[in-house]
């Protein structure tokens, strides 16, 4: 079945860095695309980023590009989100979420496993 | 960037009903129309891929029709666990975009 689940959230000051991590079991990370979503408070889902299987194309929101960074290790089935600059509009909880294809010819675009969630609160 | 727009925002029903969301993009998507369940505290569950294709495990009753701009996500026969919040989301092109929701709530 699959299992995500997210690290390192916590509470920054604004424009501060939070590095979260998403590590993956029960399915073979290296051959799916992985997405990462938030949801602020009381508000809806709001796509943040995605990388292809083999990490070889990412794509961005443009509320977050350019401050944020999303890089996966297949060696480690791991996916990380290196946040810098951060706001306090960044305030919400950030899942990550697997796609049901890996990316390129395989695109599929719908999430089928979804981590728990860690939040991240940006207060000064 | 593609606006999804659902409606209503929220629906009060009874266990048996019949609920229908509606899901309009700002453009044509074709097929690429996704749909989610999410209950308070949760993380959002998927149930219909590529505008009608039910996701494995996803009972029979929920069903999802349309193509271009105009989607529909079907409930026949409302159940006490399908009481939560339903987004849909466009896999067209990114930036990909969620819906604002729809709740649908006891009556």
């Amino acid at each position: 079945q699959g299992q995500l689940v997210e690290s390192g959230g916590g509470v920054v000051q604004p424009g501060r860095s939070l590095n979260l991590s998403c590590a993956a079991s029960g399915f073979t990370f290296s051959t799916y695309g992985i997405h990462w979503v938030r949801q602020a408070p009381g508000k809806g889902l709001e796509w943040v980023a995605v990388i292809w299987y083999d990490g070889s194309h990412k794509y961005y929101a443009d509320s977050i590009k350019g401050r944020f960074t999303i890089s996966r290790d297949n060696s480690k089935n791991t996916l990380y989100l290196q946040m810098n600059s951060l706001r306090d509009e960044d305030t919400a909880v950030y899942y990550c979420a697997k796609d049901r294809g890996g990316g390129g010819g395989s695109w599929q675009g719908a999430f089928d496993i979804w981590g728990q969630g860690t939040i991240v609160t940006v207060s000064s | 960037d593609i606006q999804m727009t659902q409606s209503p925002s929220s629906v009060s029903a009874s266990v048996g009903d019949r609920v229908t969301i509606t899901c309009r993009a700002s453009q044509g998507i074709s097929s690429w129309l996704v749909w989610y369940q999410q209950k308070p505290g949760k993380a959002p569950k998927l149930l219909i891929y590529a505008a009608s294709s039910l996701q494995s495990g996803v009972p029979s009753r929920f069903s999802g029709s349309g193509s271009g701009t105009d989607f529909t996500l079907t409930i026949t026969s409302l159940q006490p666990e399908d009481f939560a919040t339903y987004y849909c989301q466009q896999a067209n092109s990114f930036p990909l975009t969620f819906g604002g929701g729809t709740k649908v709530e006891i009556k």
